[in-house]
């Protein structure tokens, strides 16, 4: 069974912080993806990772940065934490070459 | 237009009714098609995977896709309290270099015992 963990699935933090939110597959997968969701908006892509240290902006990009040192690992920063950014993260992961994406339980972030 | 459109419902039946969920999009260049579940403050889960026009059947669930049409559905057959969740279409371009995902809004359904 793939398993997409994610650090933690509850998160306060405080306006302006730096926040890190990591995720981890152990699969093997090449492709990792991080989502946000809100409700009405559906699952925006913010970044995603095709291989170890490459990195592609998504559709909302600004605000984040991402890091994947190695192939399991795909963490998701933010600089400076904004009450606009409380929402639903979700980490996905999949093989490379295939459509099929897995997800991770998700992490809520609350910024006050 | 947006790539995919998916009514939000939301969707409440009787258990045991014909559930049909059903997604359009724009671009004829889709040719890769899923369906995930997504409990509440869970993460999606895949359900179905299909690229071709047709009928796929997983028991009591059943993904159809029309490419003429640009239209994928999912029937839920003998639906249960448990199929209660938010349904989310996703399609994707190709294989390629090219792996995201473009996903429907979901419609959220709730099956009444």
């Amino acid at each position: 069974d793939v398993k997409v963990t994610q650090s933690s699935r509850y998160l306060v933090k405080r306006t302006g912080e730096k926040v890190f939110l990591e995720c981890v597959q152990d699969m093997d997968h090449e492709n990792m993806f991080w989502y946000r969701q809100d409700p009405g908006l559906g699952l925006r892509l913010i970044y995603f990772s095709y291989d170890v240290k490459m990195k592609e902006k998504g559709d909302i990009p600004e605000g984040y940065s991402v890091s994947r040192e190695k192939k399991e690992r795909f963490s998701l920063i933010l600089e400076s934490a904004s009450t606009n950014q409380t929402s639903m993260y979700l980490c996905a992961s999949s093989p490379g070459r295939q459509e099929t994406q897995y997800f991770g339980p998700g992490t809520r972030l609350l910024v006050l | 237009q947006k790539e995919v459109e998916q009514d939000p419902g939301p969707l409440s039946v009787p258990e045991g009714a014909i559930v049909s969920l059903n997604c359009t999009y724009s671009n004829s260049a889709f040719q890769y098609f899923m369906w995930y579940r997504q409990y509440s403050r869970k993460g999606p889960e895949l359900l179905m995977y299909t690229y071709s026009s047709g009928n796929k059947e997983d028991g009591r669930f059943t993904a159809q896709v029309d490419k003429s049409s640009k239209y994928i559905s999912l029937f839920i057959r003998d639906s249960q309290p448990s199929d209660s969740a938010t349904y989310l279409c996703a399609i994707s371009k190709s294989g390629g270099s090219n792996y995201k995902l473009t996903f429907g809004k979901g419609t959220l359904l709730t099956v009444n015992p």
